[in-house]
């Protein structure tokens, strides 16, 4: 079974400066997809940035960029330039690219703190 | 487009009572998916569907949990009878198709049972 694990519960980060989250994953299979989402305190899921295992080249999506190393089963995402709105908790996510296999698999999350 | 509808945002309700959460999906997703938030256990699927048809239910935690999508734009999450170690938040999401596409979630439904 796949797992995700998110070693850091809680990260801050100063204003306008970069922070990194990290996340490993545990999987057997060669293809897959990796996903970070966000969730701010109204609750709602928002999609960051995704990445397809295929694809050597990091992902990235404004601000985002993740640091994906597949034989190292790492998936670290950079905020750059980082903003009050940034302030969140960010999720880590695993899901596999069988059809009939849609969950998504996440991992416990990091609460990110943005101090002005 | 509208998102992923998700009702009641709130919910209270007593043990024993039954609870019944409701869940559109953005139009044109045929995959649907329930999950489940709490600070024990994090982020878990329940059940999700395909073309209507639920195609992974393992992550139901108990017969006491039901899950139906009757067509293409609706789906509800049952709990009978509901007990206070259910309290949780409830997401529904969609997707085009399991395994290919991003999921996009509705706000959630906050259930607490005392």
């Amino acid at each position: 079974a796949q797992t995700v694990t998110q070693s850091q519960p809680e990260m801050s980060v100063q204003e306008a400066e970069t922070v990194t989250l990290s996340c490993t994953y545990d999987t057997s299979e060669s293809d897959y997809y990796l996903f970070w989402y966000k969730q701010p305190p109204s609750r709602q899921m928002i999609l960051v940035i995704r990445q397809e295992a295929y694809k050597q080249q990091n992902a990235t999506e404004n601000r985002f960029s993740v640091n994906f190393q597949k034989a190292a089963k790492s998936f670290s995402l950079k905020i750059s330039d980082s903003q009050l709105g940034d302030a969140a908790m960010y999720f880590c996510a695993y899901r596999s690219v069988d059809s009939n296999t849609g969950k998504l698999i996440f991992g416990q999350g990091t609460t990110l703190q943005v101090k002005p | 487009d509208a998102g992923v509808i998700q009702s009641p945002r709130h919910e209270v309700t007593e043990m024993g009572q039954e609870v019944t959460l409701r869940c559109k999906p953005i139009s044109g997703h045929n995959s649907l998916f329930w999950y489940r938030q709490t600070m024990m256990r994090g982020l878990e699927l329940l059940i999700y569907f395909n073309n209507n048809v639920p195609i992974d239910d393992s992550g139901m935690p108990e017969d006491r949990f039901s899950a139906k999508m009757p067509n293409a734009s609706f789906s509800t999450l049952k709990i009978q009878p509901s007990e206070p170690r259910d309290s949780a938040v409830y997401f529904c999401a969609s997707s085009r198709l399991a395994g290919l596409y991003e999921q996009y979630f509705g706000p959630g439904t906050r259930l607490t049972v005392t």
